[in-house]
């Protein structure tokens, strides 16, 4: 029961331009959404959330953006550096604690 | 600041041997907990969570199971490994109705 999809399992983008990553759901009781960033043999790390009342959040060079009628996010990152590659999870948070995860894609930002 | 400790960081283990993987978490009082796996290629499972002590909410059916004998303290055991039970496996924690989750480090665990 995949409830986060993560349909891009890879992304490759050069130096500087804008790396999108994409989540769709479909459960609509869902009311945060969270970006994390995992390196191999680590622990992921938060970088940013959305509650489901809004539809942007901006921290920095990463963007996300919540369209609730499609149930789709998205990550924006702007400019793209190296240090960005990684793997990308999109999770989804229900009221009573239970939080999803979706199957990630590897962005990889090439010099 | 609240910390999470996870451990062993690698394990491995032939099939049919018991598992035992800890986590504890520091700087804070009844938050919630969760064991999450990450396959080869793939994302990560949720395999169990905990809003309390003795209260285990189960994802996956399967051979594994989790425990909480203290306020910050969760537990997975397997009684016989499968070659299955493969993967990484992460701790996490969060404030009751926050929506953060953090993590730790992960234990890799090899069955052969």
């Amino acid at each position: 029961d995949q409830q986060v999809k993560q349909n891009s399992p890879s992304l490759s983008v050069q130096e500087g331009r804008i790396s999108i990553l994409n989540c769709d759901y479909t459960n609509s009781m869902f009311d945060y959404f969270l970006w994390y960033k995992k390196y191999p043999a680590e622990g992921p790390t938060f970088l940013i959330s959305i509650s489901s009342i809004k539809d942007k959040n901006e921290d920095g060079r990463f963007t996300v953006f919540l369209n609730k009628s499609a149930k789709h996010l998205s990550l924006h990152i702007v400019p793209s550096q190296p240090g960005d590659s990684a793997v990308y999870f999109c999770a989804a948070s229900l009221p009573w604690d239970d939080m999803r995860f979706g199957a990630g894609t590897r962005l990889t930002v090439k010099p | 600041s609240q910390t999470i400790h996870q451990w062993p960081a690698t394990l491995v283990q032939p099939v049919g041997s018991p598992l035992s993987l800890e986590c504890t978490v520091e700087g804070t009082s009844n938050p919630n907990l969760y064991w999450y796996r990450q396959a080869a290629g793939r994302g990560l499972q949720l395999l169990f969570y905990s809003v309390g002590i003795g209260q285990i909410s189960s994802e996956v059916p399967q051979n594994l199971s989790a425990s909480r004998p203290q306020d910050r303290q969760f537990i997975l055991s397997s009684k016989k490994l499968l070659l299955s039970d493969s993967g990484f496996y992460l701790c996490a924690w969060r404030v009751q109705g926050y929506e953060k989750l953090f993590f730790g480090s992960g234990t890799q665990l090899s069955v052969l």
